[in-house]
């Protein structure tokens, strides 16, 4: 079935460090990796999508990479900050309107 | 745009009994989607509609579970005769189709916890 792994669980870096987040999926029939970012107690907020077209997308700090045929994508944080701290989760689905399924979530704590 | 909203911020009640959570997507979205997310754990898909129209409805989820959306706006998920394990936050997810197609945006979750 439909199946997305992402790595590491935990993740610990100091600020100013850069940070990366890997995942891989199962279904050929994605399209859309959205990533989402979970402060404690708050909902997911989407941080950066990629859509299966395009092999990069960057917006200021943060970054994704797709590998469609080894089926892997990567958030890529640069500069991290304090404020960086929360879960963050990778996705994908076939279209951004479609459901997503999610990846079990990574920690980051970036220590001042 | 106001946001996706849910009501209850929180839900306590005794194993057994029925709950009842509303989502009111953003305006202009015609689709709406429910997942859970427990404790570490990423949110799992439960089942979403476009307009009235239920489109898929999660494998994993019980008969007790039942969602609507009769009008094409806000959109309603029963659980009946809660059993412990239903224990986690519902989260309710709004986005559109089409050419200005959007990404799911995420309400702020229903917390139930089952005595």
């Amino acid at each position: 079935g439909e199946n997305v792994e992402q790595h590491p669980s935990t993740l610990s870096v100091q600020e100013g460090d850069s940070a990366v987040i890997k995942c891989t999926y199962s279904d050929s029939a994605s399209n859309y990796f959205p990533w989402y970012k979970q402060e404690l107690g708050k909902r997911p907020q989407l941080i950066i999508d990629i859509r299966s077209n395009v092999g990069e997308k960057k917006d200021q700090r943060i970054a994704v990479t797709l590998n469609k045929t080894a089926k892997h994508f990567s958030l890529h944080i640069t500069e991290t900050q304090p404020e960086d701290s929360a879960v963050y989760f990778c996705a994908a689905g076939e279209t951004s309107y479609d459901k997503v399924i999610f990846g079990p979530g990574t920690s980051l704590s970036v220590i001042p | 745009d106001t946001g996706v909203s849910q009501d209850p911020r929180h839900k306590i009640t005794k194993r057994g009994q029925n709950v009842t959570f509303r989502c009111d997507p953003i305006s202009e979205h015609n689709r709406l989607y429910w997942y859970r997310q427990t404790l570490g754990q990423g949110p799992e898909f439960l089942t979403y509609f476009q307009n009235e129209a239920q489109l898929e409805k999660s494998r994993l989820l019980s008969d007790r579970f039942s969602a609507e959306r009769p009008k094409g706006s806000f959109s309603t998920l029963e659980i009946q005769r809660t059993e412990q394990g239903d224990s986690a936050m519902y989260l309710c997810a709004s986005s559109s189709t089409g050419a200005g197609d959007q990404p799911q945006h995420f309400g702020d979750g229903t917390r139930l916890s089952i005595l």
